[in-house]
């Protein structure tokens, strides 16, 4: 059973471009979270997604961030015209819908905005 | 809101030395409670839990008691490897919710010598 896949591992991007992170949960799993880590700092939760609904955004900047999980595919975390703030590790995890403590983490993406 | 305070990193110890990280938290209810480590390149793997007050969870040498008096939950392990060696998250879930947000201390970075 593949554990959580993210790609791209490494992704840079010019300020004003847009970045598409994916997030393929483990197989069963119906439920993503987003997370973010600045440099120097833990985890920040962003979005936590159901197939095709979006459940908990509380944690995503007002503008130029979106999350979706179509039915069909994997997660896709957007970030439109990106700034140098931007620049971060971007962890997706999944859970199974029965375990909401059993949170399987991917690898991460790595934004740099240059 | 629900915060997880660690103690400041570095830690640098020498293989069979006894390890302490401290983790304090702040929330309402009655959260679960977590230790992820996040080895070099890698996403965070889960490395302990404990649901109330008073557990105790434990995973290949490392222990965490969940102390409801002094909202603490420090991960122990009597003598490290150089194996160790990474990043170690306390993280909280907030009580009486139905899904897995987590709350994530800043890190803690583990270096073991031979």
């Amino acid at each position: 059973n593949a554990g959580v896949m993210q790609n791209p591992r490494h992704l840079v991007r010019r300020r004003g471009q847009e970045a598409r992170l994916r997030c393929s949960p483990m197989k069963g799993h119906s439920h993503v979270y987003w997370y973010r880590q600045l440099p120097e700092e833990g985890l920040k939760f962003m979005v936590y997604l159901q197939k095709e609904n979006i459940i908990d955004e509380s944690g995503m900047p007002k503008e130029r961030f979106s999350a979706e999980f179509p039915k069909e595919g994997p997660s896709i975390l957007r970030i439109q015209q990106v700034v140098r703030g931007d620049s971060a590790a971007y962890f997706c995890a999944s859970s199974p819908p029965s375990s909401a403590d059993e949170q399987f983490f991917g690898p991460g993406t790595r934004l740099t905005v240059l | 809101g629900d915060s997880v305070t660690q103690m400041e990193g570095p830690v640098t110890l020498s293989e069979e030395a006894f390890l302490t990280i401290n983790c304090t938290y702040t929330a309402t209810g009655y959260p679960s409670l977590f230790w992820y480590v996040q080895y070099p390149g890698e996403g965070l793997q889960l490395l302990l839990k404990a649901t109330k007050a008073d557990d105790k969870g434990s995973n290949k040498g490392f222990e965490a008691t969940y102390r409801k008096e002094t909202t603490s939950f420090h991960l122990e392990k009597g003598s490290v490897q150089v194996s160790d060696s990474a990043v170690y998250f306390c993280a909280l879930r907030e009580g009486g919710t139905s899904y897995g947000k987590l709350t994530f201390g800043q890190g803690t970075i583990l270096t073991v010598h031979p």
